[in-house]
């Protein structure tokens, strides 16, 4: 078992739709969440953390953390053309000598 | 200031080959993560540095595979008798080190091509 996983897509969304990201992870003690976007091409880039159970909001972005079933997701509101990329979940466990861990991704592509 | 810097940003060697990839992370910052990704595959942990803390280097696929950080700062990642396998994107990473709130800050990446 990946210790996080995410489904591989590509998933397609038409614009202004709501796109919805999931991933799951294997360690239980995990205590730090993040989504990452990433181009084609180019570096990943933090869009949110998360550490607590429940919702988090940014603007489109709202990230839901689940510890009993182990299971983060991203919810896209409104999407735009420009949100089309790889989403990569991360995870940490809540320690200074831990490391890292991403899932494989998912390719999001919003049709016009 | 700067972000994370990574040299080469393209390398071409032949198989069996020696590299050396180097990153310059964000000054301040006391880890620093190393990552592999292959042609539209995630990110693989490959090692990460905290601080003068013992690095955690359980991703490296093999023994020709090594990293160093040297006061603290700039890292170098080394692959040895390199093998067509060894053809990735080479990203680094560096953050603040806290406990949560860990966010990363990636470099542009090292495209390896092993001939």
């Amino acid at each position: 078992q990946k210790e996080v996983e995410q489904n591989s897509g590509p998933l397609s969304v038409p614009e202004g739709a709501i796109a919805s990201l999931n991933c799951t992870y294997s360690d239980r003690v995990s205590q730090s969440f993040f989504w990452y976007r990433q181009y084609s091409g180019k570096s990943p880039e933090l869009i949110m953390s998360i550490y607590s159970n429940g919702d988090k909001e940014d603007g489109r972005f709202t990230a839901q953390l689940n510890k009993a079933s182990q299971y983060v997701s991203l919810l896209i509101r409104d999407s735009q053309p420009s949100d089309s990329a790889t989403y990569l979940c991360a995870v940490r466990r809540y320690s200074s000598a831990s490391k890292i861990i991403f899932g494989s991704g998912t390719r999001l592509s919003i049709r016009p | 200031g700067a972000g994370v810097s990574q040299s080469p940003s393209n390398k071409v060697t032949e198989k069996g080959k020696d590299v050396e990839l180097r990153c310059d992370p964000i000054s301040g910052h006391t880890a620093l993560y190393w990552y592999r990704q292959s042609l539209g595959q995630g990110l693989e942990f490959l090692i990460y540095f905290q601080g003068n803390s013992a690095p955690d280097k359980s991703g490296l696929p093999s023994d020709r595979f090594s990293a160093e950080r040297t006061g603290g700062s700039v890292s170098t990642l080394t692959i040895q008798r390199t093998q067509q396998e060894d053809s990735a994107v080479y990203l680094c990473a560096s953050s603040s080190g806290g406990l949560a709130g860990d966010t990363q800050y990636f470099g542009p990446g090292t495209r390896l091509t092993v001939l």
